[in-house]
């Protein structure tokens, strides 16, 4: 089975411009995370999915970030207007009833310029 | 304060050393999380755990629910263990608190 999938791996833009990323979850998974890396704050949560429906977005840092899932096999997490620091590596994962280990994407490397 | 604290932040083993890696937390939790992640970037999720112990291979993870404390172990470690270990604590709510990481380097 193929494993997350998240689309792209690399994205360089300018500042001010819309970012979309993308994730694809395994096949059946009804739980979907979206977590950003840094290497000043680590990992954080940003935002979590249950059937499609969003849970808890308290770790979405401010209102230019939001995200999607219109479908069980797709998700968005977009940025708009982007800023320098929202550069970082942006996670998807998902899994199974949240009580499984989570299966990670590739992560996309994000620098906004 | 961190709700999640591993140590140490960075390790040097040589091969086919045993290792240790801690992790306490502060919070109550439902599961603790350990993670590797590759200097290429990807994290595979190692051990999810709420109680005793578990073993994979040459790896195992132990808790301490009473404590709040989990260790991952390493046995007969291999360069290719040199990895960021992360651990994390999953809430009720599946709020998420992650550990900074440690960073292990196993030589030759």
């Amino acid at each position: 089975d193929a494993g997350v999938i998240q689309s792209p791996r690399h994205e360089v833009t300018e500042m001010g411009q819309e970012v979309t990323l993308r994730c694809k979850p395994i096949s059946g998974h009804d739980y979907l995370f979206w977590y950003r890396q840094t290497m000043m704050r680590g990992l954080e949560l940003l935002i979590y999915f249950n059937n499609n429906v969003p849970i808890d977005d308290s770790g979405m840092p401010e209102d230019r970030f939001s995200a999607k899932m219109p479908n069980a096999s797709f998700s968005t997490l977009k940025i708009q207007p982007s800023e320098p620091r929202d550069s970082a590596v942006y996670f998807c994962a998902s899994t199974l009833r949240g009580r499984k280990p989570q299966h990670f994407g590739d992560g996309t490397r994000l620098s906004i310029l | 304060k961190n709700e999640v604290e591993q140590s140490p932040q960075n390790l040097t083993a040589q091969e086919g050393e045993f290792i240790t890696i801690n992790c306490s937390y502060s919070v109550g939790i439902s599961a603790l999380h350990w993670l590797q992640q590759h200097p290429g970037g990807g994290i595979v999720s190692l051990f999810m755990l709420s109680s005793g112990k578990k073993k994979h291979g040459r790896l195992i993870a132990t808790i301490n629910i009473q404590e709040k404390h989990s260790s991952l172990h390493i046995t007969a470690s291999h360069p290719r263990d040199s990895a960021v270990y992360i651990c994390a604590v999953s809430r009720p709510g599946n709020q998420f608190y992650f550990g900074t990481g440690t960073s292990l380097t196993v030589i030759p």
